[in-house]
């Protein structure tokens, strides 16, 4: 079946520095991606929608130049969290869409950030 | 606007009694419903999903759900709860089919199992 791969599962990083986060669709092709933050005991909130080849959209109160999102292929989109502060810390999950099995969206395992 | 109500935020049940939670959604047209779970630390995994059709729906592990459009409900069902069962439930809502367009998450249930 479909499947959502994101990396790295597991990532710390000091403050001030950059850290990239990768959700690849295995093996389907997804026009449409979205990253979720999800904080402790909480639901999943969504930041933005990535589209292939254009800018993403971001939800009101994200910070378009803090949370930097590329989506150049049809497989992969990435989450680039810059000079990251230990409020940043949280559980990012990415979702895809598979339109060829009736526009089913799948997740991510997720990506635990620590800024230490 | 769409939105997702999961009242319960808690719910603990003995292994092998059944289970249902509860999922009421806000929207104007047909909704497009899915359950999703979530064990500690990890992503989210698709149990089942309703566009059209029977209004009943199969999922994996045994779980099924009914959308019931006068009561604007979903609710989750598992005949015999499992240990492994134990973990973060979400109700989601999607406005359209056509995928690009986010899903609508409720606050969760978090089920506990207990011997």
């Amino acid at each position: 079946g479909a499947v959502v791969s994101q990396h790295p599962s597991w990532v710390i990083c000091k403050s001030g520095t950059s850290v990239k986060i990768e959700c690849r669709s295995l093996d389907f092709q997804a026009t449409t991606m979205f990253w979720y933050r999800q904080f402790p005991k909480q639901s999943l909130m969504l930041m933005a929608t990535s589209n292939e080849g254009s800018k993403a959209t971001y939800e009101q109160g994200v910070e378009k130049d803090k949370f930097l999102i590329n989506h150049a292929s049809l497989t992969l989109s990435t989450l680039t969290v810059t000079s990251a502060h230990p409020e940043d810390s949280s559980f990012y999950i990415c979702s895809a869409n598979d339109r060829s099995s009736g526009n089913t969206i799948y997740f991510g395992e997720g990506s635990w950030l620590t800024v230490v | 606007a769409q939105s997702v109500t999961q009242p319960d935020i808690h719910i603990t049940v003995s292994e092998g009694a059944s289970l249902e939670l509860r999922c009421n959604y806000s929207y104007g047209a047909t909704p497009y419903l899915f359950w999703y779970v979530q064990s500690p630390g990890q992503g989210l995994q698709l149990l089942l999903k309703y566009f059209s059709g029977d209004t009943l729906v199969q999922g994996i592990k045994g779980f099924e759900a009914e959308f019931k459009r006068s009561q604007s409900s979903f609710n989750l069902r598992k005949p015999s709860v499992h240990w492994s069962d134990a973990a973060e439930y979400f109700c989601a809502v999607g406005p359209t089919n056509s995928g690009n367009t986010p899903l609508v998450f409720g606050k969760g249930t978090r089920l506990s199992v207990i011997a």
